[in-house]
């Protein structure tokens, strides 16, 4: 069974880089047909999708957040990581990483992690 | 790439049916049939209910089901149950490669 688990840092300060990595179990991250995915939920707001990563490096991104995000895998370590640039308040989120595969074009998030909380203040 | 909007809440008595709109525009929903509708209950991941507007993944119950009309699409849930009370949320391809969430929906199993 697949199993995502997101780790990092609970507390940012406002201005700093939010970074969170996502540990993939029960499967390999390197085996080519999923996307992996970060997507946040600011407490009690809808979900916002913020980008992916496919195996070989490649990234899409939220055009909304694209200019701070970065994506990166780690296929040694089977994670995948999200860094966040210049945060404030308003990323205020619980952050949730989950697999996509690339059979289809379509949002098909099938596996999520539990999701972390991630507070920006100073 | 703005959210797409659902009803905040839509309520139903057990056994009711009822129907959760997604409208999107001309950009998202209504030039792709590559709808997701995802169930999340309090504290929880969400879970992928719907895809590609009317398909059921697997252990998926047959009381769920999609549809799209035009920039519009709904998740009708038949025979409401108690354990259906959740919010749900719509998610649509943008193009591009990006993706596009609903504002969810509150579901209240009365």
């Amino acid at each position: 069974q697949v199993r995502l688990q997101e780790s990092g840092p609970g507390l940012v300060k406002p201005s700093q880089t939010l970074s969170l990595t996502c540990s993939v179990s029960g499967g390999s991250i390197t085996n080519g047909i999923y996307y992996w995915n970060w997507i946040r939920q600011p407490a009690g707001k809808g979900l916002e999708w913020i980008g992916r990563i496919y195996v070989r490096g490649t990234t899409n991104f939220n055009a909304s957040l694209k200019s701070r995000v970065t994506i990166s895998i780690d296929t040694s370590k089977n994670q995948f990581s999200l860094n966040l640039s210049s945060v404030t308040a308003a990323d205020t989120a619980v952050y949730y990483c989950a697999r996509q595969p690339i059979s289809t074009t379509g949002p098909e998030f099938d596996y999520w992690g539990q999701g972390a909380l991630v507070t920006v203040s100073s | 790439q703005s959210a797409l909007t659902q009803p905040a809440s839509v309520s139903g008595s057990p056994g009711q049916s009822i129907t959760i709109s997604c409208t999107g525009t001309s950009s998202d929903v209504g030039s792709y049939n590559l709808v997701s509708w995802y169930q999340q209950h309090p504290g929880k991941a969400p879970k992928l209910m719907i895809s590609e507007v009317n398909k059921r993944p697997s252990g998926i119950s047959n009381r769920f089901s999609g549809s799209k009309s035009g920039n519009t699409a709904s998740l009708t849930i038949s025979g409401l149950q108690a354990e259906d009370e959740a919010d749900y949320y719509c998610c649509s391809y943008a193009g591009s490669s990006t993706y596009v969430f609903g504002t969810g929906t509150e579901v209240t199993v009365l």
